[in-house]
């Protein structure tokens, strides 16, 4: 079945550190990939998503490339804020309309110290 | 507008006992998520409907667990027997099936199985 793998289960930073967070997806056909983001005693909330290859995504000065070859959709921010501090989850769902479920990673919980 | 409505927010239950959570959607959403979230790890997908119709509940544990939506609006999701291993939160997401994968989740119901 498909799956997400992020590789990191905890990161800690400082602000105005670089970020990466990766991401690695196995999945028939074509999914699209999404980015969401959970505050503590929330629900997840989608940050951005992409569909194609090569497509980038991107919100709130984060971003991640789709790239089909690498089956890869690593998260990226040039400078982390703490208020960036959240669990981040890599999701990926079936291609167009045809499957609306979403199949989470396990997390990469990010904390950034000021 | 308003969004995920979800209760209660917190269950503590001993082995045994059961327990029913209970799921308000965005007006106008079709489609309803339940999800079930161990502490430290991604959501999991347990069943989810498209109105009042059940598309895939291949995760759910059909001997204690079942899950409604009787007017394709608001659903509930019932826990017969609680075990220990049930101890998470249960989180409700809805959305359009036009939009797919832009989930809306509630804050979720943390179950504690003593």
């Amino acid at each position: 079945g498909d799956s997400v793998t992020q590789t990191e289960g905890q990161v800690a930073l400082s602000e105005e550190d670089f970020l990466t967070i990766h991401c690695n997806y196995s999945a028939s056909g074509y999914p699209t990939l999404f980015w969401y983001v959970q505050y503590p005693g929330e629900g997840p909330q989608l940050l951005f998503r992409a569909s194609r290859d090569k497509e980038k995504g991107s919100s709130r000065g984060f971003e991640a490339t789709y790239d089909k070859g690498t089956t890869s959709f690593h998260l990226r921010k040039a400078s982390v804020q703490e208020s960036d501090s959240a669990v981040y989850y890599c999701a990926l769902s079936g291609p167009g309309g045809s499957n609306a479920k979403l199949t989470f990673g396990k997390g990469t919980k990010l904390s950034v110290k000021s | 507008e308003a969004g995920v409505t979800q209760s209660p927010r917190y269950a503590v239950l001993q082995e045994g006992q059961a327990v029913s959570f209970w799921c308000d959607p965005i007006s106008g959403h079709d489609t309803l998520y339940w999800y079930q979230q161990p502490r430290d790890q991604g959501p999991q997908l347990l069943v989810y409907f498209r109105d009042e119709a059940v598309i895939d509940n291949s995760q759910l544990p059909s001997d204690r667990f079942s899950a409604v939506r009787p007017k394709g609006t608001n659903s509930t999701l019932k826990i017969q027997s609680a075990k220990q291993g049930d101890t998470a939160t249960y989180l409700c997401a809805s959305s359009l099936l036009r939009n797919t994968g832009q989930l809306y989740f509630g804050e979720g119901s943390k179950l504690t199985v003593l």
